[in-house]
């Protein structure tokens, strides 16, 4: 099955600067890496993902890379805010039916104005 | 916060007692998962389940059990086998059979063991 290490645990940064979370994944045949917020008291949010046929994907502050041979993906936040301070998770299929996904031990970010 | 619900939000039991945790969904969804969440353990895959009638043990399936005789719900139980059943649960759903879509996750419910 499949196997997601994220690194690092906990991320500190001051606002406006970029914050980069990285995961590594084992089974090469994975397709999907979505990556997810978690607010303080909240439920998990999906807020951008990634499919193997792209290297990379941005949505405003937000982009994933995907580096396919290396095995690894990447989450990087620009101009960072106080409140993009959450637990985000990444996650890829847990097997090559993907039909569940199998998630990171989650990266606390914090964000100090 | 419509589409998918837990119940309830906290939950306290004696040891040695099996408790039932609810998730309801009305998104119309075929796939719905259980997570349990940890302290600096992420989420973890407990059960999961793509069509009514059938699911498949996830990484921790040991110590709980489940049921999906409506495709609107998905209720798990914490039996007394469950080790160490504090935690946090998580319940999720998605479109259509597979993972590459995306999950909607339910409010969570704290389970607390005494």
């Amino acid at each position: 099955g499949e196997n997601v290490e994220q690194h690092p645990s906990t991320l500190s940064v001051q606002e406006g600067d970029s914050a980069v979370i990285k995961c590594t994944y084992s089974d090469s045949a994975s397709n999907y890496f979505p990556w997810y917020k978690q607010e303080l008291g909240k439920r998990p949010q999906l807020i951008i993902d990634i499919r193997s046929n792209v290297g990379e994907k941005k949505d405003q502050r937000i982009a994933v890379t995907l580096n396919k041979t290396a095995k690894h993906f990447s989450l990087h936040i620009t101009e960072t805010q106080p409140e993009d301070s959450a637990v985000y998770f990444c996650a890829a299929p847990a097997n090559q039916a993907g039909t569940a996904l199998i998630f990171g031990k989650g990266t606390t970010l914090s964000v100090s104005s | 916060d419509g589409g998918i619900t837990q119940s309830p939000k906290y939950l306290f039991r004696k040891e040695g007692q099996n408790v039932t945790l609810s998730c309801e969904q009305n998104l119309n969804h075929d796939a719905m998962y259980w997570y349990r969440q940890d302290p600096g353990q992420g989420l973890r895959l407990i059960y999961y389940s793509q069509i009514v009638n059938d699911f498949q043990k996830g990484d921790i399936a040991e110590g709980y059990s489940v049921s999906r005789e409506k495709k609107e719900s998905f209720p798990l139980t914490v039996t007394s086998a469950q080790k160490n059943p504090t935690a946090f649960y998580l319940c999720a759903s998605s479109a259509g059979t597979g993972a590459n879509t995306e999950a909607f996750f339910g409010q969570g419910t704290r389970l607390t063991v005494v």
